[in-house]
């Protein structure tokens, strides 16, 4: 089985600034699917960015960017010109490959952006 | 508008009291599946369905059923509702090849 862990309960940023969150998994799989996820205090669940474990380019997506180490089996998420919409819980999540369709999700991460 | 509905958003029920739990996606999406989110636990999938009449476990599904008689629809239902079983609940579809797209969450208590 799949785990993700997320080691960092909770982090606060000032507005404007830059937060990392980490997360690392454990699988002996070589290709699959790692995902962050934002779940605002309304709770709906909203896809952030994506990531193809066979793909090298860490993805990108306007603010939100990652650092994928395969490797180390390392998924951080880097949060840059923090705002205050970005106050939210943030979930990383594994899924093993195309089709496998179970997403394995770490415990979260709040963030609280400060004014 | 592409999405995934849940009834109720909300329900208090009682010990034992039979319930169900809808979810309906209308992106002809092959795959749904339940999720349970508990503080400090992130989400657990507990069933999920590859297609009609196709089900299966996930890590959670002890005192839960579920069935997909029609491909949008996905219900969730606990015969015998227990206190542990007091969560957030999540339904999602997806075609299977990246993203899941989910609910906005059914909020159970069971007293």
């Amino acid at each position: 089985a799949q785990t993700v862990t997320q080691s960092q309960p909770e982090m606060s940023v000032q507005e404007a600034e830059t937060v990392t969150l980490s997360c690392t998994y454990d699988t002996s799989e070589n290709n699959y699917y790692l995902f962050w996820y934002k779940q605002p205090p309304s709770r709906q669940m909203i896809l952030v960015i994506r990531q193809e474990a066979y793909k090298q380019q860490n993805a990108t997506e306007n603010r939100f960017s990652v650092n994928f180490q395969k490797a180390a089996k390392s998924f951080s998420l880097k949060i840059s010109d923090s705002q205050l919409g970005d106050t939210a819980m943030y979930f990383c999540a594994f899924m093993k490959h195309v089709r496998s369709y179970k997403l394995s999700f770490g415990a979260g991460t709040t963030v609280t952006v400060r004014a | 508008e592409a999405q995934v509905t849940q009834n109720p958003r909300y329900l208090i029920t009682v010990t034992g009291k039979k319930l169900t739990v809808t979810c309906s996606q209308n992106m002809n999406h092959e795959y749904m599946s339940w999720y349970r989110q508990d503080p400090g636990l992130g989400l657990r999938q507990i069933y999920y369905s590859m297609n009609v009449e196709v089900t299966d476990k996930g890590d959670v599904p002890e005192g839960y059923k579920v069935s997909r008689k029609e491909k949008r629809n996905f219900p969730l239902i606990l015969e015998s509702p227990s206190p542990n079983q007091t969560s957030l609940y999540f339904c999602a579809s997806g075609s299977g090849l990246d993203e899941q797209f989910f609910g906005p969450g059914t909020r159970l208590t069971v007293l």
